[in-house]
């Protein structure tokens, strides 16, 4: 498989285990967020997405929480199973409609059987 | 199915040889950008559009051209490939730009020598 990146912060956790990825992100004026998943081999796959006037949202097995104040993002996923194994991204909009998402380094999550 | 495609998934060339990656669309998206994914660097983005007719640079557009004569494509140029150029290459395409999410192609290795 691919290899999208050497030094990336690694989490190990236990299947059936909750997991918790976490992202700073750089710009107070972004107002929309999204978490991406990438398997190797593959491109990224969006997860779920949270834009700056909530600090919660909810998907299956995953919940998203945004902290404006600190400029934190955390991705939750319940019940970690072998297939979530994968790097995942948070990414940021700073410029609107005319904006580019800006996205993160990528921490890579191992899933132990 | 709704998707990007990327093409060829895997090249091999040599410096200075000019090439074309392919991307194509059957979303109907507006926005489409091309990122390269290096290790610990992430994913960075060379080219964007926000419609026909209308490209952008990105943060590393230096060595690369873009054109988006239709809706559907967006082809990535190579002129003359230097081996800094050897990389992993996702295009990407949105309804609405940054703000909502990104799909990604499956991505193109390429490796020029």
């Amino acid at each position: 498989g691919e290899s999208v990146g050497l030094h990336l912060p690694t989490l190990s956790v236990q299947e059936g285990d909750n997991s918790i990825i976490n992202c700073a992100y750089s710009n107070s004026a972004s107002d929309y967020f999204i978490w991406y998943k990438q398997e190797s081999g593959k491109g990224p796959q969006f997860i779920i997405d949270i834009r700056s006037n909530m600090d919660k949202r909810q998907g299956q097995r995953v919940t998203v929480l945004l902290n404006k104040t600190v400029k934190h993002l955390s991705l939750q996923i319940a019940a970690t199973q072998p297939g979530d194994s994968a790097v995942y991204f948070c990414a940021e909009n700073v410029g609107g409609s005319q904006g580019n998402l800006i996205f993160g380094k990528g921490t890579k999550l191992s899933v132990k059987p | 199915e709704a998707q990007v495609t990327q093409n060829p998934r895997y090249l091999i060339t040599v410096t200075g040889k000019k090439l074309t990656v392919t991307c194509s669309q059957n979303m109907n998206h507006e926005y489409m950008s091309w990122y390269r994914q290096d290790p610990g660097l992430g994913l960075r983005q060379i080219y964007y559009s926000m419609n026909v007719e209308v490209t952008d640079k990105g943060d590393v557009p230096e060595g690369y051209k873009v054109s988006r004569k239709e809706k559907r494509n967006f082809p990535l140029i190579l002129e003359s490939p230097s081996p800094n150029q050897t990389s992993l290459y996702f295009c990407a395409s949105s309804f609405r730009g940054a703000e909502s999410g990104y799909t990604f192609g499956s991505g193109t290795r390429l490796t020029v020598v």
